[in-house]
C-alpha cells in the first residue's frame, strides 16, 4: 500500500467524450504527477502539479489538463478523447525535487471505444 | 537524445537462482534512478533507488549497481521467489521520470 489512491479503477468512454480521473496523494507529498502507460510500454509523463500549478509537461496535446486542490489531490482531464487515449493512467506522488522517492497508486484503466 | 532503456525484453528464472536486469541511460547528468516492480493491472511499486554519489545500494533480497562511467544500471534479485514475477522499470528521476519499455521476469518453479 503507497497511499496513492485513485479513481475509478476502470472506465469505458465513446470516441470524442471528456473524462475525469482522480488521484489522492500520499500524506505529506504535495506534489503530483501523471502517467499515460500504453500496453506493454513504460509510462510516458503527462504532467506535474506542485502547490496547484503545473510544474512540467510532457509531450501531450493541450486536451490534457489538470488541477491540483490544496489538499495536494489531483484531476487528470481528457477533452475529445481518441482511440489511443485508451492506457492505464497512473498517479505519483512525492516530496518537490529531483532526488525524491515517487509512489505510484494503482492506476486507472481507461478505454475509448 | 536522452533515453532510459533496457537490454532485455524478457527474462526466465529457476526459483532460486538470483536474477540480474540490465538498464542503459544516456543523460551523464542523471543522479538520481528508481526501479519499479509492476504486477498485472497495477501500478509500479517502488523496489529501491540509489543516487549518483553511490555505486551499490543494498535491500532485502535487492541490490542495484550504478556504473557511472559505462551509464549503466542493475537490479540484482537474490533467491528469486515466483512472486517476484512482474515487469521491472528502471526510471531516471529530474522533475518528472522517464522509463524505459521494462523486462518481463518470469520464475519458474
Amino acid at each position: 500500500e503507497t497511499g496513492v489512491t485513485q479513481s475509478p479503477t476502470h472506465l469505458i468512454k465513446t470516441r470524442g467524450q471528456q473524462v475525469t480521473l482522480r488521484c489522492s496523494s500520499q500524506s505529506g507529498h504535495n506534489t503530483v504527477s501523471w502517467y499515460q502507460q500504453a500496453l506493454g510500454q513504460g509510462p510516458q509523463f503527462i504532467f506535474q502539479y506542485y502547490r496547484e500549478e503545473e510544474n512540467g509537461r510532457g509531450n501531450f496535446p493541450p486536451r490534457f489538463s489538470g488541477l491540483q486542490f490544496p489538499n495536494y489531490s489531483s484531476e487528470l482531464n481528457v477533452n475529445a478523447l481518441e482511440l489511443d487515449d485508451s492506457a492505464l493512467y497512473l498517479c505519483a506522488s512525492s516530496l518537490p525535487g529531483q532526488n525524491t522517492e515517487a509512489f505510484f497508486g494503482q492506476g486507472t484503466r481507461l478505454t475509448v471505444v | 537524445g536522452e533515453s532510459v532503456g533496457l537490454h532485455l525484453p524478457t527474462l526466465s528464472v529457476q526459483e532460486g537462482d538470483n536474477s540480474i536486469i540490465n538498464c542503459a541511460y544516456s543523460n551523464s547528468a542523471s543522479d538520481y534512478f528508481i526501479w519499479y516492480k509492476q504486477e498485472s493491472g497495477k501500478g509500479p511499486q517502488f523496489i529501491i533507488d540509489i543516487r549518483s554519489n553511490m555505486d551499490k545500494r543494498q535491500g532485502q533480497r535487492v541490490t542495484v549497481l550504478l556504473n557511472k562511467t559505462v551509464k549503466h544500471l542493475s537490479l540484482q534479485i537474490a533467491a528469486t521467489q515466483p512472486g517476484d514475477s512482474a515487469v521491472y522499470f528502471c526510471a531516471e528521476k529530474r522533475s518528472d521520470m522517464r522509463f524505459g519499455a521494462g523486462t518481463r521476469l518470469t520464475v519458474k518453479p
